[in-house]
């Protein structure tokens, strides 16, 4: 059983066009969702994370938005560029865990 | 700051053999994790070591194990490799001081191919 659901599968964007990833979880033990980064041949590498304290963390282009009650986060990249072009996996992990339960990706294709 | 390190990057193995991955931690950081990653099952959690001891371990059957030295680096074993084993084989570490939703930055990974 997957635990935390990730849409879309694939994504094509413009160049200066908004990306938005979607992911879903049930386990309401989960108190950490980072959002990780991946390209061809590279491991996995964190983007930016959020807690469940807040509704919404900015770093730059990217924006993670947080909805508590029905238990869905979102990553949204601004002003996408091709370099943003990689697989972007979600996450969750939950109080007394140190393991990570990673949504199943989204390739993200920014055409210039 | 170097990061997570794995070795060997890559490797070929036959079925029926046995395979030993190395990984070295963020200097610091405590806790290190391992992760399988195939296009089918996507990225799955193995175990976790903390202070040379497993604090979690995920549904993996017993032909995977791992271990941690004092100097935190970790060792994962896979016996008797099957075909389906064959995946990209992440170490992930984190300061891990508390047992609870760590910032873990992961290695570039092995890639091991089973034929």
């Amino acid at each position: 059983q997957q635990q935390v659901k990730q849409s879309p599968q694939s994504l094509i964007v413009q160049k200066g066009g908004i990306s938005i990833i979607n992911c879903a979880y049930e386990n309401t033990a989960f108190d950490y969702f980072p959002w990780y980064q991946q390209f061809p041949g590279k491991g996995p590498a964190l983007l930016i994370a959020i807690r469940p304290d807040v509704s919404e963390k900015k770093e730059g282009r990217f924006t993670i938005s947080f909805n508590k009650s029905a238990k869905q986060f979102s990553l949204h990249i601004m002003d996408s560029q091709p370099g943003d072009s990689a697989t972007y996996f979600c996450a969750a992990s939950g109080t007394g865990a140190n393991n990570l339960f990673f949504g199943t990706g989204t390739r993200l294709t920014v055409i210039p | 700051k170097a990061g997570v390190t794995q070795t060997p990057r890559y490797l070929i193995k036959t079925r029926g053999q046995q395979v030993t991955l190395s990984c070295s931690p963020i200097s610091g950081h405590r806790s290190v994790s391992w992760y399988q990653q195939t296009p089918g099952q996507g990225l799955q959690f193995l175990f976790e070591y903390f202070s040379e001891t497993q604090r979690n371990k995920g549904n993996f059957p017993g032909r995977f194990s791992g271990r941690q030295f004092s100097n935190s680096r970790s060792e994962m074993n896979v016996s008797t490799l099957e075909l389906g084993d064959s995946a990209l084989y992440l170490c992930a570490s984190s300061p891990g001081q508390t047992y609870s939703g760590n910032t873990i930055y992961f290695g570039e990974g092995s890639w091991l191919t089973v034929v």
